[in-house]
């Protein structure tokens, strides 16, 4: 099983500054079946980067993904006030795995 | 476009079995892969399994010797049965589509089932 281990645990930002939330891959991630999704309370999960860099539809472009191999990265550019959420990796190349998530608060 | 709504019981006993099932409005459940995932409270996404619209199945192995997924293609929907549950499996579980390569893209808004006596 590959286990995915994010950091930081929280982050605590302003609206407006830039976020970066890293995913780190007990192993290679075959083909960058990397992703990763927006979880709000009371929301079905929002699905933001698959294949470690492609915005899924809809998705702004100040949300980016980077990486490969073994290390993720997930970018905010500028953070809206509707950001502020909690945010997972998952790698989907082999058995699913998700990471343990990293909460986006406001400062 | 493609939906997904999960239904079933938001209370089961412990030892017995959890069933829910996710109806796929809005698209067929033909050629995609589907899933179930869940979240404790208070806790992270777990991967629970998922089924191919050929039958093909794969299971957390943490949790293979309970789970069992199938799929109804009459009906559009697929069903997620887990048995012999504790507290431990109190959780709000989701269905989704996916994987594919573009990882799981549709979720369901989840429903919250409670494992006490």
């Amino acid at each position: 099983e590959i286990v995915l281990t994010q950091s930081p645990g929280t982050l605590s930002l302003s609206p407006g500054e830039r976020a970066t939330l890293s995913c780190r891959a007990s192993q290679s991630v075959s083909s960058s079946y990397l992703a990763w999704y927006q979880l709000k309370p009371g929301q079905a999960p929002r699905l933001l980067i698959y294949g470690a860099s492609s915005r899924a539809t809809g998705i702004p472009d100040r949300f980016s993904g980077s990486g490969s191999g073994t290390d993720f990265t997930l970018t905010i550019s500028r953070l809206e006030p509707e950001d502020f959420a909690v945010y997972y990796c998952q790698q989907y190349g082999s058995s699913p795995t998700f990471g343990q998530g990293t909460k986006v608060e406001i400062k | 476009q493609v939906q997904l709504q999960e239904s079933g019981p938001g209370l089961v006993k412990p030892s017995e079995t959890l069933s829910l099932t996710c109806t796929v409005s809005g698209g067929s459940i033909s050629s995609y892969y589907w899933s179930w995932i869940r979240q404790p409270p208070g806790k992270g996404l777990e991967y629970i399994g998922y089924i191919y619209y050929s039958g093909t199945t794969n299971y957390n192995p943490s949790l293979k010797s309970r789970v069992t997924i199938s799929l109804d293609t009459s009906e559009n929907q697929f069903s997620l049965r887990l048995s012999s549950v504790t507290a431990a499996d109190t959780a709000l579980y989701y269905c989704a589509r996916g994987p594919s390569h573009r990882a799981f893209d549709i979720w369901g808004q989840g429903t919250m089932v409670t494992v006490s006596s």
